[in-house]
């Protein structure tokens, strides 16, 4: 079963880009649909967006004017890099993958990523 | 736009529970189910509405289609005293709902 691991700094400052990393084990990336959600304290889950093995992406369109993901395969490892954020963008990430896009079957345990000054 | 209700439910152990996740429109049957515990990320427990994922009780159990689903817990036990969510995979974005919380009473 593919496990996931979440890893970056904890506190971002405004204005700056926030920048995390998924590394990948127990299963071959190109078997999956890779996806990263967050969730603000105490509020509901948001996608993200989703990334293939192959490179090709789709954005939650709320977002997609500041986000970018990618994906090493060498490395087993899938990145996200939110720019310009904000006290909005507090929150705990998840890295998400599935057999498809239409659910998430794995989850990691997810990287709490506070934005202040 | 998912809705989920009740927004919270009061029940005892060995109570049924049964919530709610109405679509704004038809997500075919592409509609999961996770259960979220307080610092934990979220389970996946249904997929395509009705699918138990590995290791889920068979106390757990979903249906509907297009705008309706429901997913029911025949009885429950203490460890399924959660927050639950749906998500939608049949359109984009994927979204999810609000959450319903299943509390002790």
């Amino acid at each position: 079963q593919v496990q996931l691991q979440e890893s970056g700094p904890g506190l971002v400052k405004p204005s700056e880009t926030l920048s995390l990393t998924c590394t990948v084990s127990g299963g071959s990336m190109g078997s999956y649909y890779w996806s990263w959600i967050r969730q603000p304290p105490g509020k509901g889950l948001e996608w993200i967006g989703y990334i293939y093995y192959s490179g090709s992406t789709n954005y939650n369109p709320s977002l997609k004017s500041r986000v970018s993901m990618s994906v090493d395969t060498s490395r087993n490892q899938l990145s996200l890099n939110l720019r310009s954020v904000t006290a909005a963008d507090t929150a705990v990430y998840y890295c998400a993958s599935g057999y498809s896009t239409y659910y998430f079957a794995f989850w990691g345990q997810g990287a709490q990523v506070a934005v202040s000054s | 736009v998912l809705t989920q209700s009740p927004a919270t439910l009061s029940l005892s152990p060995g109570e049924g529970a049964t919530l709610s996740c109405r679509a704004s429109q038809s997500v075919g049957n592409y509609l999961a189910w996770y259960q979220q515990k307080p610092g934990q990320a979220p389970r996946l427990l249904m997929y395509e509405a009705s699918n138990r994922a590995a290791g889920v009780p068979a106390r757990f159990s979903g249906s509907g289609s297009g705008t309706d689903f429901t997913l029911t817990i025949s009885y429950l036990e203490p460890e399924d005293f959660a927050i639950y969510y749906c998500q939608q995979g049949g359109s984009w974005p994927r979204t999810f709902g609000g959450g319903a919380k299943v509390e002790i009473k």
